[in-house]
């Protein structure tokens, strides 16, 4: 069975502080795929990133930064120098290597305070 | 239109309506996906349509029922629904091609919230 835990429910942070997304997950797969999705107040998700298993390389897209511990089964998402535009509820999911089925975290909600 | 649009955005119904949600994607995808989300849930796959074909019912109630006429067109018909199943009800879609590109990200609609009375 696979499984995505996002510990932190919520998280409130004052914009241009930096915050981590925490995710872990748990597959007996040895090829996966992780994803970040956004989801903002209007309700539609949006993607943000994919990584596969054989792929450890951290990746930086603007202010956005992952960091994939293979090790740990960790996929952190971190945000840095926030702004009020990232409040969302991220989520976290996974995709093991057989079927379409892409298992989701409990998501986390970022609020950003002026 | 572009990406993944999804009729009504919001939905009132008693339990004993019919009612039909409505899922349309101008990607040129060729899967589409039903998800349930609930305030207390993680997001939960419903169901999964490939090149037209049902490949994945993820234990859901017969109350619910998908409709998928074309690649790019999902329906999910609701008859005589429970209070509990007010929710957030997502459509995505992926490219999916058989054997491979089970990688790739699926898009998502703004979804319809219904509320069941």
């Amino acid at each position: 069975a696979q499984k995505v835990t996002q510990a932190q429910t919520e998280i409130s942070v004052v914009e241009k502080e930096d915050v981590t997304l925490d995710c872990v997950y748990e597959t007996r797969d040895t090829t996966y795929y992780l994803f970040w999705y956004k989801q903002p107040p209007s309700g539609e998700l949006v993607f943000l990133i994919r990584r596969n298993s054989f792929d450890e390389q951290n990746e930086i897209s603007g202010r956005y930064s992952w960091n994939f511990q293979k090790s740990t089964s960790s996929f952190n998402f971190t945000i840095t120098a926030s702004q009020v535009v990232d409040s969302a509820v991220y989520f976290c999911a996974l995709r093991g290597n057989a079927g379409n089925m892409l298992t989701f975290g409990g998501g986390t909600r970022l609020m950003v305070k002026p | 239109e572009t990406g993944v649009t999804q009729t009504p955005r919001h939905l009132v119904m008693g339990m004993t309506n019919k009612k039909s949600l409505k899922c349309e994607q101008h990607l040129g995808h060729n899967a589409m996906y039903w998800y349930k989300q609930s305030a207390k849930k993680p997001l939960e796959l419903m169901f999964v349509y490939s090149l037209e074909e049902r490949v994945e019912n993820n234990s859901v109630p017969s109350r619910f029922s998908p409709e998928c006429p074309n690649s790019s067109h999902l329906f999910l018909h609701l008859h005589t629904l429970q209070p509990e199943d007010s929710a957030l009800y997502l459509c995505a879609s992926s490219q999916d091609s058989g054997a491979g590109a089970i990688y790739n990200e699926q898009f998502f609609g703004p979804g319809t919230r219904l509320t069941v009375l």
